[in-house]
């Protein structure tokens, strides 16, 4: 089946550190791949995407690469600052489950100033 | 602006009722969803709807109901067979037209228990 994993968090950073949050995702086929935020009590938005291998999605001053050999996604940040402060959730969509995303479970940023 | 609205952003619940949550699109998308978010756990998928007038049951349906009169509107009932219904609700819509599966998200609606 298709699964999405992230690292776990907390992630403590401090203001200007570089940010990796790592994910892995298992899936039959070519699947579509996502990276959404989640500010303290809001809803999620959609922060980057990738369709295709070697695909790089960037928002913001992050960024995100398609890996199929390594199948991973992992989304980096040269230089965080306080407002990432944020819930972030790797995605993806494959054409066998429809229009639905599979979620990863979501890592905690907190960035100190 | 287009988007996707939710309403109220707090609800309150007494024993034995039944609530309703609102959402509406303007972004002209076929499917709708709804999910559950309990507190520093990740999405669940409740209901979802790929056209107006079909919807079918996502992973944790049971004491929820909804309907998909109009393209723009999914409204989630929560009805009182659902016995643990604190928690944040999501609702989002896609295009399924365009291939890459990606969902726009409300605000969403906090259901809390009086």
């Amino acid at each position: 089946g298709n699964s999405v994993t992230q690292m776990e968090g907390p992630v403590t950073l401090s203001e200007e550190a570089f940010l990796t949050i790592n994910c892995t995702y298992t899936a039959t086929g070519y699947p579509s791949l996502f990276w959404y935020v989640q500010y303290p009590g809001e809803g999620l938005q959609l922060l980057l995407k990738a369709t295709k291998a070697d695909d790089k999605g960037s928002n913001k001053g992050f960024e995100a690469t398609y890996r199929k050999e390594t199948t991973s996604f992992h989304l980096e940040k040269g230089s965080v600052q306080v407002s990432d402060s944020a819930v972030y959730f790797c995605a993806l969509s494959a054409m066998e489950y429809g229009n639905k995303l599979v979620f990863g479970a979501g890592t905690i940023l907190r960035v100190k100033s | 602006d287009g988007g996707i609205t939710q309403s109220p952003k707090y609800l309150f619940r007494k024993e034995g009722q039944n609530v309703t949550l609102s959402c509406e699109q303007n972004l002209n998308h076929d499917a709708m969803y709804w999910y559950r978010q309990d507190p520093g756990q990740g999405l669940r998928l409740i209901y979802y709807s790929q056209i107006v007038n079909d919807f079918q049951k996502g992973d944790i349906a049971e004491g929820y109901s909804v309907s998909r009169e109009k393209k723009e509107s999914f409204p989630l009932t929560v009805t009182s067979a659902q016995k643990n219904p604190t928690a944040f609700y999501l609702c989002a819509s896609s295009a399924p037209g365009q291939g890459n599966g990606a969902q726009y998200f409300g605000p969403g609606t906090r259901l809390l228990v009086l």
